[in-house]
């Protein structure tokens, strides 16, 4: 079955510090893959999506992904968190071959630590 | 602005009723998804609707209802079949594989 593994429930970094956040799936072909972030109480907003092409992706407010195939793998990274960075992060795996359907994570708490 | 909107933002209800949340976009896009989010759940689908007049199943649609009678309108109702009703419900639409999602709508059983 099709599956997304964010490991880590919660992270606590030092404001300035750097970030990576994992994400493994578990499917055979190419998947689209993607970032939400979600403050308490709000819809998700998209910080970036790779479908194909250069594996390294810059999304919205300073956050990049790289798409790592051998790995099954599409972390996400930050060089130097702001405290505004606090939020849950979710990580979403679709295929086109399901109709686009998104499968998502468990999401990771960030709590940025002045 | 172009966007999803989900009404109401916070509902309550007795045990034994059936509520409905809204979900209109102007986005004119064909589909259009209905999550569900517990605490260190993720989003779970209920229902989705790829055109009008047409929606599938998804992971968790029993105790719910969806219809979609136009394109910009996707209602979900919360039946009294639905065992643990409190949530939080998230509405998307899609384009391209990329969702768009509104704000939510918190319900909580009494």
């Amino acid at each position: 079955a099709q599956s997304v593994t964010q490991p880590d429930i919660h992270i606590t970094v030092s404001e300035g510090a750097s970030l990576e956040l994992r994400c493994n799936y578990s499917y055979g072909a190419t998947p689209y893959l993607f970032w939400y972030v979600q403050s308490p109480g709000q819809g998700l907003q998209l910080l970036l999506k790779y479908f194909s092409g250069d594996t390294l992706v810059q999304g919205i407010k300073g956050f990049e992904a790289e798409f790592k195939r051998s790995q099954s793998s599409f972390n996400l990274r930050k060089p130097s968190v702001h405290w505004s960075d606090a939020a849950e992060y979710f990580c979403a795996v679709g295929l086109k071959e399901y109709g686009n359907k998104l499968v998502f994570g468990a999401g990771t708490i960030l709590r940025v630590k002045s | 602005d172009g966007g999803i909107t989900q009404s109401p933002k916070y509902l309550f209800r007795k045990e034994g009723q059936n509520v409905t949340l809204s979900c209109e976009q102007n986005l004119n896009h064909d589909a259009m998804y209905w999550y569900r989010q517990d605490p260190g759940q993720g989003l779970r689908l209920i229902y989705y609707s790829q055109i009008v007049n047409d929606f599938q199943k998804g992971d968790i649609a029993e105790g719910y209802s969806v219809s979609r009678e136009k394109k910009e309108s996707f209602p979900l109702t919360v039946t009294s079949a639905q065992k643990n009703p409190t949530a939080f419900y998230l509405c998307a639409s899609e384009n391209t594989g990329e969702l768009f999602f509104g704000e939510g709508s918190r319900l909580t059983v009494l």
